[in-house]
């Protein structure tokens, strides 16, 4: 099946400072979402992204399909921040309409 | 903003019992799935259900699980008879489309903490 590998596994950052998460895969998509997971465990969906770049305030996605990796970034991180990142893709070839996630990204944001 | 709602948010349950977990998917949408984390590690799928029949499932979904669509906004997993290993975060998921057309962004409920003593 199609492989999803995050990096870095473990980031900490200074309140302030900027980042970037990787996500890495190894077939053709339809689907890519960027997910955070917060510390009572809630997954929220950042974005749906499986092209092109979005950005939500403080935090931006870009996909490009044709190299197989997104990019997610935050600026000006807060502690609300802290928490980990999940990738998860849903590849082009396949009747199945599962998503595949990576391990995730540790994100601690120090004040 | 329309929600996917999970049912209860934690459970604790013998070894040995029965549970059933609730969803109760957004209204439009026609595929459901169910995911589960164990602590620590990543999300993992357990099995995708549309046109009330499962559509696909994982090694993981064995003969203990089993899922439902009781009535028209329900979406149930049974897990028969827990194990200490079934301790998780399960989630419900629902997505408008799957499968092999143009696919969307799958929406998720906050979990349901299963803890199995």
């Amino acid at each position: 099946g199609i492989q999803v590998e995050q990096s870095p596994p473990d980031l900490i950052l200074q309140e302030g400072a900027n980042s970037t998460l990787r996500c890495n895969f190894s077939d053709s998509v339809n689907n890519l979402q960027w997910f955070h997971q917060n510390p009572w465990g809630q997954l929220i969906n950042l974005f749906y992204i499986p092209s092109g770049t979005k950005q939500n305030g403080r935090l931006s996605a870009t996909t490009v399909a044709t190299e197989r990796y997104s990019l997610l970034y935050i600026s000006s991180s807060q502690t609300t921040d802290s928490g980990v990142y999940f990738c998860a893709v849903k590849p082009t070839i396949g009747a199945n309409s599962k998503l595949t996630f990576g391990k995730g990204i540790t994100l601690s944001v120090r004040p | 903003e329309p929600e996917v709602t999970q049912t209860p948010s934690h459970q604790v349950t013998q070894m040995g019992q029965e549970v059933i977990l609730r969803c109760v998917p957004i209204s439009n949408h026609l595929y459901f799935y169910w995911y589960r984390q164990i602590l620590g590690q990543k999300v993992e799928f357990l099995v995708s259900f549309y046109n009330n029949e499962i559509s696909e499932k994982s090694e993981i979904f064995d003969d203990q699980f089993s899922v439902e669509r009781p009535d028209g906004s329900n979406f149930t997993l049974k897990i028969r008879s827990t194990k200490l290993e079934d301790s998780a975060m399960y989630f419900c998921a629902s997505s408008e489309m799957g499968g092999r057309r143009t696919p969307f962004g799958c929406t998720f409920g906050s979990g349901t903490r299963l803890t199995v003593v």
